[in-house]
């Protein structure tokens, strides 16, 4: 049973660079969300998909844009990475209709450099 | 506003002692609450959800709306409770999680 799966676990950027985060679920939930996590932050979230084929920006979504390709799939891309784009990146999913919050994936280590 | 707020950055706290990890939020309805753990280097997982009123791995919170309040609690900390504690509220079902920007507890030996 995998949950959520993210890859790559771990990347080195140059700045300017663009690259794709990517995060799959196989529990069937609707909800998927990206999240980024930095020192005295906490969790910022960037975006959301509250079901297949609608997106929302969250609370810091500036240099980012994500895809729900479909309901298992939800990708976030840096399209020119920048060094405060360094950072811890965690893919979550939900199924709205209980109790249980989110189900978090085992994050991307992302240093732009 | 909807908020959560953990006034503690960092919480040490001696083996055997006693573990209170503060939580307050702001909303006027009644929302889902919940405790997230973030052992070194890994991903979050839930702890515990205040709807289920459960103990895991002897830790307790108990959900008080007078003082809008939901504080984290074990009896006698073990070294393996180290970690990132984040406290979390949904307003309702349909709504995003809000959480709040964690407590470290460290246990010292």
């Amino acid at each position: 049973n995998a949950g959520v799966t993210q890859t790559p676990k771990f990347q080195v950027l140059k700045t300017g660079q663009s690259m794709t985060l990517q995060c799959a679920q196989d529990m069937n939930h609707n909800s998927m969300y990206w999240y980024r996590q930095d020192p005295g932050m906490g969790l910022r979230l960037i975006y959301y998909s509250a079901s297949e084929g609608t997106t929302d920006k969250g609370e810091v979504p500036n240099g980012y844009n994500v895809s729900r390709l479909n309901k298992r799939e939800f990708s976030l891309r840096l399209e020119s990475a920048a060094p405060s784009q360094t950072s811890v990146y965690f893919c979550a999913s939900s199924d709205r209709q209980t109790s249980y919050g989110y189900t978090f994936g085992s994050g991307t280590r992302l240093t732009v450099v | 506003a909807q908020r959560v707020t953990q006034p503690e950055k960092l919480l040490s706290v001696f083996k055997g002692a006693p573990v209170e990890l503060k939580c307050n939020y702001s909303y006027s309805g009644s929302p889902e609450l919940f405790w997230y753990v973030q052992y070194s280097r890994q991903r979050l997982q839930l702890l515990l959800r205040h709807i289920s009123r459960e103990s895991i791995k002897g830790f307790t919170a108990d959900l008080n709306k007078g003082e809008t309040s939901f504080h984290l609690k074990k009896p006698f900390a073990q070294e393996e409770d180290s970690a990132m504690y984040y406290c979390a509220l949904r307003p309702n079902r349909d709504d995003k999680i809000i959480f709040g920007k964690g407590t470290r507890l460290h246990i010292l030996p």
